[in-house]
């Protein structure tokens, strides 16, 4: 079956850490892949694009990758700080050139001071 | 500024009875779209319009139904049809395009009297 696979456990790490969160993906080529930062009570917020051709991009202290062979994309948030304490979802496009993005269940981060 | 406006945050519905959520955006987006989210799971799509006056089914349209009659306003009634009610409400937009971002806004969160 197709499937959009993000940790449903907790990650937790020490504050000036660096966060890797994984997001993996069976039976899809997608043409891009999105994350969004999710804090509790409120609506996701875009943070990064990677399209299928690129293998990593960068956004001040965070950075995508995206392995098309691998079927996964990896989040890093470097120097981690509490703030970043949020839930971050991945989402694709399923059919491969869509405007309409599937989501991941979501992997929640806790920075601990 | 520009943004998505959901209300209200809260909403209770009794049995039997349909209720409408609000969903305003003045970024100018051709396209919205109203998710569902349930605890522990990833955002899934009830309902998207491309154009004022055409809107399209997502994966969950049962018991709901909307409306597209001017661009920056996508309302969503949840129908007594629609036995399991309770969840986080998500309405989104983003310019018509593949890869393009979605602008969420804060929620509704309906529970059942």
């Amino acid at each position: 079956s197709q499937k959009i696979e993000q940790n449903s456990e907790a990650l937790n790490i020490q504050e000036g850490k660096t966060a890797t969160l994984t997001c993996n993906y069976t039976n899809y080529s997608p043409a891009y892949l999105q994350w969004y930062r999710q804090d509790p009570g409120r609506g996701p917020v875009f943070l990064l694009l990677i399209r299928e051709n690129e293998k990593e991009k960068r956004k001040e202290r965070l950075k995508v990758t995206f392995d098309t062979t691998l079927k996964q994309s990896l989040f890093h948030i470097t120097a981690s700080q509490p703030a970043d304490s949020a839930t971050y979802l991945c989402a694709l496009d399923v059919t491969g050139g869509s405007y309409i993005p599937t989501f991941g269940r979501g992997t929640s981060l806790i920075v601990h001071p | 500024d520009g943004g998505i406006t959901q209300s209200p945050k809260y909403l209770f519905r009794k049995e039997g009875q349909n209720v409408t959520l609000s969903c305003e955006q003045n970024l100018n987006h051709d396209a919205m779209y109203w998710y569902r989210q349930d605890p522990g799971q990833g955002l899934r799509l009830i309902y998207y319009s491309q154009i004022v006056n055409d809107f399209q089914k997502g994966d969950i349209a049962e018991g709901y139904s909307v409306s597209r009659e001017k661009k920056e306003s996508f309302p969503l009634t949840v129908t007594s049809a629609q036995k399991n009610p309770t969840a986080f409400y998500l309405c989104a937009s983003s310019i018509l395009g593949t890869d393009q971002p979605q602008h969420f806004g804060d929620g509704t969160r309906l529970s059942i009297l």
